[in-house]
């Protein structure tokens, strides 16, 4: 199975910070990554599918870029409401689909 | 509206069973591949199975192969997961998701405890 890695975790930002987050393959998978932001007690909601293309309602403060083996989520300026944890998980091998382990933002 | 409602968890002892359940609304369920994921406390995410919208093609993280069993009931919109000898590992809370270029509609979820 293609093993996903995400980095940093935790990470600590601030308010108004620009905040970046990678997540690795073991293979590459093109540009099939997805990112979701999961609240405490809530379920996941899907941001960013296809690497870099923002669900609809998502705000434009988040961005995704990369393909191949490496990706980064960016928020390019942290409000109070992301304060979150964000998963990535791979389509490429549709199924099985694999996460990373999360990157709790604090 | 999209609404997906798991139901049928609980606490269970090892070698129990299980039958979950999900009902959806809001869009067109036979259209839709669907996937049960869980999350043990304090965990991440890990995807159990998929169930392709005509219930041709169905797969199964190598943890659950034989154990559990994902179904659905297109003309009622309901997605199942059965599962059998039931391990503490199994503890999570199990959601129903919708695939579309991403899993991009998830239940509430439903807390599956397995101890003894």
């Amino acid at each position: 199975d293609i093993q996903m890695t995400q980095s940093p975790s935790p990470l600590s930002a601030s308010v108004g910070d620009r905040v970046t987050i990678t997540c690795r393959a073991s293979q590459s998978i093109g540009n099939a990554l997805i990112w979701y932001q999961q609240k405490p007690g809530k379920a996941p909601h899907l941001l960013i599918y296809t690497a870099s293309t923002l669900q609809t309602g998502v705000p434009l403060r988040f961005s995704g870029s990369g393909s191949g083996t490496d990706f980064t989520l960016t928020i390019s300026s942290l409000q109070p409401e992301d304060f979150a944890t964000y998963f990535c998980q791979q389509s490429y091998s549709n199924p099985p689909y694999t996460f990373g382990q999360g990157t709790k933002l604090e | 509206e999209v609404q997906l409602v798991e139901s049928g968890g609980g606490l269970v002892k090892p070698g129990g069973s299980l039958r979950l359940s999900c009902a959806v609304s809001g869009f067109t369920f036979s259209n839709y591949n669907m996937n049960w994921v869980r999350q043990a406390p304090g965990k991440g995410l890990e995807w159990v199975s998929s169930i392709s919208s005509t219930s041709l093609y169905i797969y199964y993280t190598d943890s659950v192969k034989g154990r559990f069993t994902i179904s659905r009931d297109n003309a009622n919109h309901l997605l199942y997961l059965q599962m059998s000898n039931l391990r503490v590992e199994d503890t999570a809370v199990y959601y129903c998701t919708r695939d579309s270029a991403g899993l991009v509609d998830w239940g509430q979820g439903t807390l599956v405890t397995v101890s003894s």
